[in-house]
């Protein structure tokens, strides 16, 4: 089983639409969590942090729910700009003596949003 | 823009051949990480370098190795290059405190695209 996975995909929505993400983990001793966006041939760029008690940040909503191993990102009201690549990404406890250590990235959704 | 530089932006490789690609970290950081992502794929993790030492390791074998300088810019290097080695890699520095326990923003640089032939 993968460490992280999300839907395939790929999404083509029109503007205006809602679009949910979905991503499971495995490692129940994960301690943070992470949407990343990545558009076409760039580096990753944190989206935001997702908490246990669900955040937002304005059309973007991110949910976590730690005792079924499942993340999601919902997009309401979708923009041509939205259109990239969204990364689900999860790291681990830090391990003894400290650091930063990985982040696990999921194989990512490719979102297109249509005029 | 994120600070955080990678050189060069392509290369094409023979198979066999070793390559080296760098990182500057952005400034105050003091961890680099580095990541490969193939094609179609999310990034998957190599290593992490923190004081110059390597603090933590992906699944992958030891052809792939690192340095970390005093100004705490990084280098990748892989030996014996394989057609799989192809993939952009991904470079990203953070600041994780004076004892390195602490975990903040990994901000990554744009890449560099290795083509092996």
């Amino acid at each position: 089983r993968k460490e992280v996975e999300q839907d395939p995909g790929p999404f083509n929505v029109p503007e205006g639409a809602t679009v949910a993400f979905n991503c499971t983990y495995s490692n129940s001793a994960s301690q943070s969590f992470f949407w990343y966006r990545q558009d076409c041939r760039k580096e990753p760029k944190l989206l935001m942090s997702v908490y246990s008690s669900g955040n937002e940040d304005g059309r973007f909503t991110a949910q976590l729910n730690r005792a079924s191993q499942y993340i999601s990102l919902l997009i309401r009201d979708s923009k041509l700009s939205d259109s990239a690549t969204y990364l689900c990404v999860v790291r681990p406890r830090s391990h003894s003596g400290g650091s930063n250590y990985k982040l696990t990235f999921g194989k990512g959704t490719l979102l297109t949003v249509n005029p | 823009e994120t600070g955080v530089t990678q050189s060069p932006t392509h290369l094409i490789k023979t198979r066999g051949q070793q390559v080296t690609l760098r990182c500057s970290s952005q400034s105050g950081h003091n961890t680099v990480s580095w990541y490969q992502q193939a094609l179609g794929q999310g990034p998957q993790f190599i290593f992490q370098y923190y004081r110059e030492e390597e603090n933590g390791r992906g699944n992958f074998p030891p052809r792939f190795s690192g340095l970390q300088f005093p100004n705490y810019s990084s280098e990748l290097n892989v030996n014996a290059l394989e057609l799989d080695d192809s993939a952009l890699y991904l470079c990203a520095s953070s600041w994780a405190g004076t004892s390195g326990g602490t975990f903040n923003e990994q901000f990554f640089g744009p890449g560099t695209r290795l083509t092996v032939l």
